[in-house]
């Protein structure tokens, strides 16, 4: 069964320094990879997922991914943080064999220090 | 146009109470989702329609959950005798088309549930 590490429960980052949040995956099979946001108050939003091909993933607000098949990882990045960013960021995985369900991992806290 | 909604917001219950939790998900959208996020959590599937049917409720943790979906669009999430291991954030999602995970979720606000 597939499984997901969020290496960091919290991750304090100054603004507008980059800033990185891990995410290693297990599985047996290929997978779909993916990262939500989830903003105070607000519900879980999509920031980007990989389905295939090129392994650099772009989203939104400036944030991308790389999935390196070699070390199961799926880190986050941006190269400039914002107040705005501060939220809580879940990465996920799904198989390719059983693409009706999406296991989370337990979620990273972005602090942005002024 | 509207997202997915979930109501109550917040539901305070006693242990042994049933309880309700509904989902109106994005018209149109076929597939639906029920998830759970204890605190410090993830979120963690709990069952998946499509359409009316039930296509997989393999995260129910045990009988005192159940779900329904009768015409295809609200769905209703019922804890019977409830536990205070039950307080937890339960997410509702919608998706489009198979509900595939290769389709974006829409997730709700989620609705926080309390047994004291």
């Amino acid at each position: 069964a597939q499984s997901v590490t969020q290496l960091d429960s919290q991750v304090p980052v100054f603004e507008e320094a980059p800033v990185e949040l891990r995410c290693n995956y297990s599985s047996s099979v290929s997978v779909y990879l993916f990262w939500y946001v989830q903003y105070p108050n607000q519900g879980l939003q999509l920031l980007l997922k990989y389905l295939s091909g090129s392994t650099l993933v772009k989203g939104i607000n400036g944030f991308e991914a790389e999935f390196n098949k070699s070390q199961t990882s799926f880190h986050l990045r941006k190269p400039s943080v914002h107040i705005s960013d501060t939220a809580e960021y879940f990465c996920a995985v799904s198989e390719w064999n059983r693409d009706d369900k999406i296991i989370f991992g337990k979620g990273t806290r972005l602090h942005i220090l002024p | 146009g509207a997202g997915v909604s979930q109501t109550p917001s917040n539901k305070v219950t006693e242990k042994g109470k049933y309880v309700e939790l509904r989902c109106d998900p994005i018209s149109g959208h076929t597939a639906l989702y029920w998830y759970r996020q204890s605190l410090g959590q993830g979120p963690e599937f709990l069952i998946y329609f499509q359409g009316t049917g039930a296509a997989d409720d393999s995260g129910l943790p045990n009988d005192r959950f159940f779900a329904v979906r009768p015409e295809g669009s609200v769905s209703t999430l019922k804890i019977q005798r409830t536990e205070r291991g039950d307080s937890a954030v339960y997410l509702c999602a919608s998706s489009p088309n198979q509900g595939r995970v290769t389709d974006t979720q829409y997730f709700g606000p989620g609705t926080r549930l309390t047994v004291l």
